[in-house]
């Protein structure tokens, strides 16, 4: 247990809807990751939080949209969904997001029918 | 930007052969790199890590050596077993605007009786 937790493990939705999945960091860790994976693009990474703020912005679609809350649990929010967004959705909190280890969520599989 | 590239897969081995699994990477500071496993249907694992250059990390009879000299992080094992079996993907993370983690496109492994 790598004690990053997210919900919904799975989510099946229709295409057009929009949907919210919930990630609670490591006990201590400020710095929150969401990374992308699916068959034909890989592992791709999304955006990065750091205590409230956003840090990093990776290949993340305009219609995607992400926040981290003053508890330091965060939120990525997909809208527009459409049968492409299908793949699994990954979490990962480090304690400062800089040069050190990630940990990693077990990831909210989302289908879009 | 700072990106890692990982030698072309899959692999498939034989129980007890040794392992070489190929990762460079290009980084415009001085990353900390990491290797993770995702065994199926699981989310990513840290296996180990290293910090600065000529530092060995280890992990599960696995083993890496930061080269900043040939700017390469080769994962070896002496002698792999089934439960090996598994994808293995290299990965960096910076300072500042580059902390993220970066992902090599990952490899499959395949450890076979």
């Amino acid at each position: 247990d790598s004690g990053v937790t997210q919900t919904p493990k799975h989510l099946i939705t229709a295409t057009g809807q929009r949907v919210t999945l919930r990630c609670s960091p490591r006990s201590g860790d400020l710095s929150v990751y969401w990374y992308q994976q699916s068959l034909d693009q890989g592992l791709q990474f999304l955006i990065q939080y750091y205590n409230g703020e956003e840090r990093a912005k990776g290949n993340i679609l305009e219609r995607f949209s992400a926040q981290q809350f003053p508890d330091l649990h965060s939120e990525l929010n997909l809208s527009s969904l459409e049968l492409g967004d299908s793949a699994l959705y990954f979490c990962a909190s480090s304690v400062d997001g800089t040069r050190t280890e990630a940990f990693f969520g077990q990831g909210t599989r989302l289908t879009v029918v | 930007g700072d990106s890692v590239t990982q030698m072309e897969g899959p692999v498939t081995l034989s129980e007890e052969a040794f392992l070489t699994i190929n990762c460079t990477y290009t980084a415009t500071g001085y990353p900390s790199l990491f290797w993770y496993v995702q065994y199926p249907g699981e989310g990513l694992q840290l296996l180990l890590k290293a910090t600065k250059a000529d530092d060995k990390g280890s992990n599960k009879g696995f083993e890496a050596t930061y080269r900043k000299e040939t700017t390469s992080f080769h994962l070896e094992k002496g002698s792999v077993q089934v439960s090996d079996s598994a994808v293995y993907f290299c990965a960096l993370s910076d300072y500042g605007a580059n902390s993220k983690l970066t992902f090599g496109k990952g490899i499959t492994l395949s450890v076979r009786p």
